[in-house]
Protein backbone atom coordinates (compact mmCIF):
# COMPACT_ATOMS: atom_id res chain seq x y z
CA UNK A 1 0.00 0.00 0.00
CA UNK A 2 1.29 2.98 -0.81
CA UNK A 3 1.37 5.80 1.81
CA UNK A 4 -0.51 9.30 1.71
CA UNK A 5 0.61 11.82 3.88
CA UNK A 6 -1.82 14.98 4.75
CA UNK A 7 -1.16 17.92 6.30
CA UNK A 8 -2.74 19.77 8.56
CA UNK A 9 -4.71 17.04 10.99
CA UNK A 10 -6.78 20.07 11.84
CA UNK A 11 -7.67 23.73 10.54
CA UNK A 12 -9.82 25.85 12.29
CA UNK A 13 -10.11 29.38 10.46
CA UNK A 14 -12.06 32.48 9.98
CA UNK A 15 -15.05 32.90 7.46
CA UNK A 16 -13.43 34.69 4.74
CA UNK A 17 -9.63 33.59 5.29
CA UNK A 18 -8.07 31.09 2.73
CA UNK A 19 -6.43 28.02 3.78
CA UNK A 20 -4.37 24.60 1.99
CA UNK A 21 -4.63 21.22 2.71
CA UNK A 22 -1.35 18.99 1.06
CA UNK A 23 -1.15 15.64 0.32
CA UNK A 24 2.00 14.13 -0.13
CA UNK A 25 3.49 10.77 -0.52
CA UNK A 26 6.99 9.02 -1.91
CA UNK A 27 5.33 7.08 -4.62
CA UNK A 28 3.96 8.22 -8.10
CA UNK A 29 -0.28 8.19 -8.38
CA UNK A 30 -1.59 7.09 -11.47
CA UNK A 31 -4.56 9.71 -10.19
CA UNK A 32 -5.22 11.52 -6.92
CA UNK A 33 -8.76 12.52 -5.89
CA UNK A 34 -9.95 14.78 -3.37
CA UNK A 35 -12.87 13.82 -1.22
CA UNK A 36 -15.23 15.87 1.44
CA UNK A 37 -16.60 14.02 4.14
CA UNK A 38 -19.21 15.63 6.67
CA UNK A 39 -20.01 13.48 9.75
CA UNK A 40 -22.30 9.96 9.23
CA UNK A 41 -22.20 10.73 5.52
CA UNK A 42 -20.10 8.92 2.92
CA UNK A 43 -17.18 10.80 1.05
CA UNK A 44 -18.29 13.16 -1.86
CA UNK A 45 -15.84 13.17 -4.45
CA UNK A 46 -14.79 17.04 -5.53
CA UNK A 47 -12.06 16.56 -8.22
CA UNK A 48 -10.09 13.70 -9.87
CA UNK A 49 -6.35 14.87 -11.09
CA UNK A 50 -4.91 12.95 -13.55
CA UNK A 51 -1.75 15.19 -15.41
CA UNK A 52 1.41 16.21 -13.63
CA UNK A 53 1.40 19.94 -12.96
CA UNK A 54 -2.66 19.85 -13.42
CA UNK A 55 -4.53 22.48 -11.66
CA UNK A 56 -8.51 22.63 -11.74
CA UNK A 57 -10.38 24.80 -10.36
CA UNK A 58 -13.81 24.41 -8.62
CA UNK A 59 -15.51 27.74 -7.66
CA UNK A 60 -13.59 28.91 -4.56
CA UNK A 61 -11.19 25.68 -4.37
CA UNK A 62 -8.23 24.95 -6.53
CA UNK A 63 -6.60 21.59 -6.58
CA UNK A 64 -3.19 21.35 -8.16
CA UNK A 65 -1.02 17.95 -8.64
CA UNK A 66 2.40 17.67 -8.67
CA UNK A 67 4.94 17.46 -11.56
CA UNK A 68 6.01 14.18 -10.04
CA UNK A 69 2.19 13.13 -9.51
CA UNK A 70 3.50 12.26 -5.81
CA UNK A 71 1.55 15.20 -4.00
CA UNK A 72 -1.33 17.37 -4.21
CA UNK A 73 -2.44 20.48 -2.82
CA UNK A 74 -6.18 21.68 -2.28
CA UNK A 75 -6.57 25.55 -1.54
CA UNK A 76 -9.96 27.19 -0.87
CA UNK A 77 -10.29 31.05 -1.47
CA UNK A 78 -12.48 32.76 0.96
CA UNK A 79 -13.74 30.02 3.14
CA UNK A 80 -17.27 29.95 3.63
CA UNK A 81 -19.28 27.97 7.22
CA UNK A 82 -20.34 25.51 4.43
CA UNK A 83 -16.75 24.31 3.90
CA UNK A 84 -16.51 22.74 7.09
CA UNK A 85 -15.76 19.21 7.04
CA UNK A 86 -13.30 16.70 6.61
CA UNK A 87 -11.03 16.67 3.61
CA UNK A 88 -9.49 13.33 2.18
CA UNK A 89 -6.60 13.00 -0.65
CA UNK A 90 -6.84 9.53 -2.25
CA UNK A 91 -4.26 8.14 -4.67
CA UNK A 92 -4.62 4.93 -6.99
CA UNK A 93 -1.51 3.92 -6.83
CA UNK A 94 0.17 0.24 -8.45
CA UNK A 95 -1.81 -2.13 -6.83
CA UNK A 96 -4.82 -0.79 -8.17
CA UNK A 97 -5.99 0.47 -4.49
CA UNK A 98 -7.25 3.60 -3.81
CA UNK A 99 -4.59 4.85 -0.76
CA UNK A 100 -6.62 7.02 1.05
CA UNK A 101 -4.75 10.27 3.50
CA UNK A 102 -5.63 10.58 7.31
CA UNK A 103 -7.69 13.24 6.50
CA UNK A 104 -7.69 17.13 7.24
CA UNK A 105 -10.78 18.28 9.76
CA UNK A 106 -11.66 21.36 7.97
CA UNK A 107 -13.27 24.02 10.88
CA UNK A 108 -14.66 27.10 9.27
CA UNK A 109 -16.03 29.68 12.50
CA UNK A 110 -18.64 32.40 11.33
CA UNK B 1 -21.36 12.34 -10.85
CA UNK B 2 -21.93 8.58 -10.33
CA UNK B 3 -24.43 7.72 -7.57
CA UNK B 4 -23.84 4.72 -4.54
CA UNK B 5 -26.44 4.07 -3.07
CA UNK B 6 -26.01 1.92 0.91
CA UNK B 7 -28.55 -0.07 2.71
CA UNK B 8 -29.66 0.04 5.79
CA UNK B 9 -27.91 3.44 6.91
CA UNK B 10 -28.72 2.36 10.27
CA UNK B 11 -28.37 -1.27 12.07
CA UNK B 12 -28.62 -2.17 15.75
CA UNK B 13 -28.20 -5.47 16.64
CA UNK B 14 -27.62 -8.00 19.01
CA UNK B 15 -24.82 -9.93 19.92
CA UNK B 16 -24.03 -12.73 18.32
CA UNK B 17 -26.37 -12.02 15.41
CA UNK B 18 -25.40 -11.48 11.56
CA UNK B 19 -26.44 -8.22 9.55
CA UNK B 20 -26.38 -7.79 5.44
CA UNK B 21 -25.62 -4.45 4.27
CA UNK B 22 -26.17 -3.97 0.42
CA UNK B 23 -24.29 -1.86 -1.79
CA UNK B 24 -25.72 -0.60 -5.61
CA UNK B 25 -24.27 1.15 -8.03
CA UNK B 26 -27.50 3.09 -9.21
CA UNK B 27 -26.20 4.33 -12.68
CA UNK B 28 -23.23 2.68 -13.99
CA UNK B 29 -21.83 -0.96 -13.74
CA UNK B 30 -19.51 -1.65 -11.32
CA UNK B 31 -17.17 -4.77 -11.64
CA UNK B 32 -15.06 -3.42 -9.00
CA UNK B 33 -16.18 -2.43 -5.37
CA UNK B 34 -14.88 -2.16 -2.20
CA UNK B 35 -15.78 -1.90 1.67
CA UNK B 36 -14.19 0.16 3.94
CA UNK B 37 -14.32 0.49 8.01
CA UNK B 38 -14.07 3.98 9.25
CA UNK B 39 -13.83 5.10 12.81
CA UNK B 40 -14.54 8.31 15.01
CA UNK B 41 -12.60 10.77 13.04
CA UNK B 42 -10.38 8.91 11.36
CA UNK B 43 -9.47 8.41 7.31
CA UNK B 44 -11.03 5.00 5.41
CA UNK B 45 -9.78 1.72 6.27
CA UNK B 46 -10.12 -0.55 3.09
CA UNK B 47 -11.13 -3.96 4.20
CA UNK B 48 -11.92 -5.82 1.01
CA UNK B 49 -12.22 -5.90 -2.83
CA UNK B 50 -14.93 -7.25 -4.01
CA UNK B 51 -15.08 -8.70 -7.73
CA UNK B 52 -18.06 -9.41 -9.78
CA UNK B 53 -18.38 -13.40 -10.05
CA UNK B 54 -15.51 -14.47 -8.40
CA UNK B 55 -14.20 -14.43 -4.64
CA UNK B 56 -13.50 -11.18 -2.59
CA UNK B 57 -9.87 -10.24 -1.72
CA UNK B 58 -9.11 -9.24 1.59
CA UNK B 59 -7.27 -6.77 2.99
CA UNK B 60 -4.41 -8.44 5.84
CA UNK B 61 -6.23 -8.75 9.33
CA UNK B 62 -9.62 -8.68 8.13
CA UNK B 63 -11.23 -11.99 8.86
CA UNK B 64 -12.87 -13.56 5.69
CA UNK B 65 -15.76 -15.52 7.85
CA UNK B 66 -16.59 -13.02 9.98
CA UNK B 67 -16.87 -10.04 6.82
CA UNK B 68 -18.59 -12.37 3.87
CA UNK B 69 -18.76 -10.36 0.60
CA UNK B 70 -21.09 -11.32 -2.13
CA UNK B 71 -20.55 -9.51 -5.65
CA UNK B 72 -23.82 -11.31 -7.49
CA UNK B 73 -24.16 -8.58 -10.36
CA UNK B 74 -22.13 -5.51 -11.41
CA UNK B 75 -24.36 -3.34 -9.40
CA UNK B 76 -24.60 -5.25 -6.36
CA UNK B 77 -21.86 -6.24 -3.50
CA UNK B 78 -22.89 -7.24 -0.07
CA UNK B 79 -21.52 -7.10 3.49
CA UNK B 80 -22.22 -9.95 5.83
CA UNK B 81 -20.95 -9.46 9.29
CA UNK B 82 -21.31 -12.74 11.24
CA UNK B 83 -21.99 -13.29 14.49
CA UNK B 84 -21.58 -9.19 15.76
CA UNK B 85 -19.47 -8.73 18.76
CA UNK B 86 -19.58 -5.00 19.83
CA UNK B 87 -16.01 -4.64 18.63
CA UNK B 88 -17.78 -4.54 15.52
CA UNK B 89 -19.42 -1.44 15.85
CA UNK B 90 -18.72 0.78 13.07
CA UNK B 91 -19.49 3.01 9.94
CA UNK B 92 -19.19 0.57 7.25
CA UNK B 93 -18.91 2.41 3.76
CA UNK B 94 -19.12 1.23 0.75
CA UNK B 95 -16.94 2.27 -3.00
CA UNK B 96 -17.75 1.37 -6.65
CA UNK B 97 -15.15 2.00 -8.97
CA UNK B 98 -16.46 3.49 -12.62
CA UNK B 99 -13.40 2.86 -14.99
CA UNK B 100 -12.34 5.77 -17.00
CA UNK B 101 -9.88 6.49 -20.29
CA UNK B 102 -6.43 6.16 -19.74
CA UNK B 103 -5.64 6.54 -15.83
CA UNK B 104 -8.80 8.35 -15.17
CA UNK B 105 -10.64 5.71 -12.96
CA UNK B 106 -12.51 7.17 -10.03
CA UNK B 107 -14.33 5.56 -7.25
CA UNK B 108 -17.29 6.72 -5.97
CA UNK B 109 -18.48 6.09 -2.10
CA UNK B 110 -21.91 5.34 -0.84
CA UNK B 111 -23.55 7.28 2.35
CA UNK B 112 -22.58 4.69 4.76
CA UNK B 113 -24.37 2.36 6.78
CA UNK B 114 -23.89 3.06 10.69
CA UNK B 115 -23.80 -0.63 12.72
CA UNK B 116 -24.20 -0.50 16.46
CA UNK B 117 -23.86 -3.90 18.10
CA UNK B 118 -25.27 -4.40 21.60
Amino acid sequence: TQLLEQSPQFLSIQEGENLTVYCNSSSVFSSLQWYRQEPGEGPVLLVTVVTGGEVKKLKRLTFQFGDARKDSSLHITAAQPGDTGLYLCAGFGNDYKLSFGAGTTVTVRA
Amino acid sequence: GAVVSQHPSRVICKSGTSVKIECRSLDFQATTMFWYRQFPKKSLMLMATSNEGSKATYEQGVEKDKFLINHASLTLSTLTVTSAHPEDSSFYICSARLAGPGSTDTQYFGPGTRLTVL
